[in-house]
């Protein structure tokens, strides 16, 4: 079966860095665009990037253009998250979804992870 | 990338229908048959419920119902059950300038 296991969450300095992965199996990881869906405590859901099934194409939300990067490891099935200078507005639930077809992406994601908490404080 | 226009909440008995609207602009909603919404109970992730406007994923029970018009979308849970108390997301594609995707608010629907 699909699954989706993000790690690499914690508390964080402003200003700071910090590094979020996905572990992907139950799927070919390397047919599917991957996702980063983040949600602030108590708030909405917000898209944050995309990459493309081959790699190529990467696409940012304007709050996090030019800090965050996103970035895929077929040989380890793992979708990865660069964060850096990390702000307070920051702070949410990050997930890791699947798109839903296979080839270019959807933009709509029928799998996710169970999310894993970035707290930018100091 | 502004946000959708959702309702905070929306209510009904068991087993009536709710309708849940979403609104947004010609450069998203009313501009593209991407929309897509999302179920999310407290603590957990969020489940596609529909997609390309009107489509169920597998598994999805029929009450579930979605349409589109103009720069509005919708969503109708008809037979309203306990379990379907949640927060409900519409999303939809942004357009070809940056390839992104934009939610509303979120709507928290109560079964009364």
């Amino acid at each position: 079966q699909v699954q989706l296991v993000e790690s690499g969450g914690g508390v964080v300095q402003p200003g700071r860095s910090l590094r979020l992965s996905c572990a992907a199996s139950g799927f070919t990881f390397s047919s599917y665009a991957m996702h980063w869906v983040r949600q602030a405590p108590g708030k909405g859901l917000e898209w944050v990037a995309v990459i493309s099934y081959h790699g190529s194409n990467k696409y940012y939300a304007d709050s996090v253009r030019g800090r965050f990067t996103i970035s895929r490891d077929y040989s380890k099935n793992t979708l990865s998250l660069q964060m850096n200078s990390l702000t307070a507005e920051d702070t949410a639930v990050y997930y890791c979804a699947r798109d839903h077809v296979v080839g270019p992406a959807s933009y709509y994601f029928d799998y996710w992870g169970q999310g894993t908490l970035v707290a930018v404080s100091s | 990338q502004s946000a959708l226009t959702q309702p905070p909440s929306a209510s009904g008995s068991p087993g009536q229908s709710v309708t849940i609207s979403c609104t947004g602009t010609s450069s998203d909603v009313g501009g593209y048959n991407y929309v897509s919404w999302y179920q999310q109970h407290p603590g957990k992730a969020p489940k596609l419920m529909i997609y390309e406007v009107s489509k169920r994923p597998s598994g999805v029970p029929d009450r579930f119902s979605g349409s589109k018009s103009g720069n509005t979308a919708s969503l109708t849970v008809s037979g309203l059950q306990a379990e379907d108390e949640a927060d409900y997301y519409c999303s939809s594609y942004a357009g070809s300038t940056n390839f992104g995707v934009v939610f509303g608010g979120g709507t928290k629907l109560t079964v009364l």
